[in-house]
């Protein structure tokens, strides 16, 4: 089956510092590949649409220079949280939809979990 | 933005007995999909029902949808522990941005043994 990982699966680090976190598809390639925030509790939100090559497309509300996101090559998709602060603190899970499937197929990675002291 | 309202926000149920979450949204949807969700994991895909279907199973799970209430719900019969987790529908809209999904706030299921 398809799989995507993320890495790390947890950090911590210090307000102001940046952190990026990856999301690879294993074995299959994802011409695009989604991002979202999940609060605890909560539900997820999306936060950016990342195709492979061109600019992520940015939901509303999204800072786009906080959340750096780079899809260079069509396994790996990263998001870089900018200058962190506590309230960046979330859980990140990625998504990526294989080149050739449908477009209402999407795997999920297991998520990467962000403390910002 | 979010579309999805599920209710009921939490359920506890006894193992063995059959758990009904539902699920409405606002706009019109190409397809319906539910996933699960273990405490601070990521998502598993269940099911996906599209909008020209009603009816929908995959093994204990029973999944209906309703366009003209823009509703859905997910049943699951004869409940384990282990499926105590936080079940969420996700929409996909007709004509969106390359199959995006927006997700309901979700039901969290516990299933005591």
């Amino acid at each position: 089956g398809a799989v995507v990982s993320q890495h790390p699966s947890w950090v911590i680090c210090k307000s102001g510092t940046s952190v990026k976190i990856e999301c690879r598809s294993l074995d299959f390639q994802a011409t695009t590949m989604f991002w979202y925030r999940q609060f605890p509790k909560k539900s997820l939100m999306l936060m950016a649409t990342s195709n492979e090559g061109s600019k992520a497309t940015y939901e509303q509300g999204v800072e786009k220079d906080k959340f750096l996101i780079n899809h260079a090559s069509l396994t790996l998709s990263t998001l870089t949280v900018t200058s962190a602060h506590p309230e960046d603190s979330s859980f990140y899970i990625c998504s990526a939809r294989p080149a050739d499937s449908p477009r209402d197929t999407q795997y999920f990675g297991p998520g990467t979990r962000l403390t910002v002291l | 933005s979010q579309q999805g309202e599920e209710d009921p926000q939490a359920l506890s149920i006894q193992e063995g007995e059959n758990a009904t979450m539902n699920c409405s949204y606002k706009t019109s949807i190409n397809n319906l999909q539910w996933y699960r969700q273990n405490s601070g994991r990521g998502l598993v895909h269940l099911i996906l029902i599209r909008s020209n279907e009603r009816e929908k199973h995959s093994g204990r799970l029973r999944v209906t949808l309703d366009t003209s209430k823009k509703s859905s719900s997910l049943l699951i019969t004869a409940s384990r522990a282990a499926d105590t987790a936080s079940y969420f529908c996700a929409t996909a809209a007709f004509y969106n941005q390359g199959g995006k999904l927006i997700f309901g706030q979700g039901t969290e299921l516990s299933v005591k043994p």
